[in-house]
């Protein structure tokens, strides 16, 4: 079965540009999560999905972030307009509602701001 | 605020001996607790749990004990292999308190070495 999927693995972008980080989660998971890495911070949670609807977005920085899951198979975190703090690494990670809350993480996504 | 703690950002131990790390949490709705391992360049993928009504918990190699009237949590790894070199997280959730999340608040780290 594959893991969570996420791209791209890589992204640099120049400040003030638009960033999408996507997200394909494990099937028949149906909870999703965004967390972002730094080392000031460490692992940060963004924001987190139950059945594709947003439960706590409590940990999104600004209103320059935003989050989508449209359906049960694809998620969005978009940056808009990026700048060079918002370079870390994004994780998405999903796991069964019901049960341990054992995560299970993608690769992340490394984002540099210039 | 740092409701998850691991005081320590590194651990350097000889292969075939015990490695423990720490970790300290404040929030005493936490009643679910985890340990991740990272490699480089990777997710973090999940090593071993436990719920607060246990104070220990065992998987091999690994074992997790918990003292929640201390509000800590260790990780011991007998005996340490040099595979095991990574970084540890340690996490919590208040996943059964009243109003309960699914919500994981992580610790910062510690990198474990093991020397062959």
């Amino acid at each position: 079965d594959a893991g969570v999927i996420q791209s791209p693995r890589h992204e640099v972008t120049e400040m003030g540009q638009e960033v999408t980080l996507r997200c394909k989660p494990i099937s028949g998971h149906n909870s999703l999560f965004w967390y972002r890495q730094t080392m000031m911070r460490g692992l940060e949670l963004l924001i987190y999905f139950n059945n594709n609807v947003p439960i706590d977005d409590s940990g999104m920085p600004e209103d320059r972030f935003s989050a989508k899951m449209p359906n049960a198979s694809f998620s969005t975190l978009k940056i808009q307009p990026s700048e060079p703090r918002d370079s870390a690494v994004y994780f998405c990670a999903s796991s069964r509602i019901q049960g341990m809350s054992e995560q299970y993480f993608g690769p992340g996504t490394r984002l540099t701001v210039t | 605020d740092q409701q998850v703690k691991q005081n320590s950002p590194s651990l350097s131990v000889q292969e075939g001996r015990i490695s423990i790390l720490n970790c300290d949490y404040t929030n005493s709705m936490f009643d679910y607790f985890l340990w991740y391992k990272k490699y480089p360049a990777e997710g973090p993928t999940f090593l071993i749990s436990i719920s607060s009504i246990k104070d220990k918990n065992e998987d091999g190699r690994f074992t997790v004990f918990l003292n929640k009237s201390a509000k800590h949590l260790s990780l011991h790894i007998v005996p340490s292999q040099p595979g095991d070199s990574a970084v540890y997280f340690c996490a919590a959730s208040a996943k059964w308190t009243q109003g309960g999340s699914e919500k994981l608040v992580f610790g910062k780290g510690m990198k474990l070495t093991v020397n062959p």
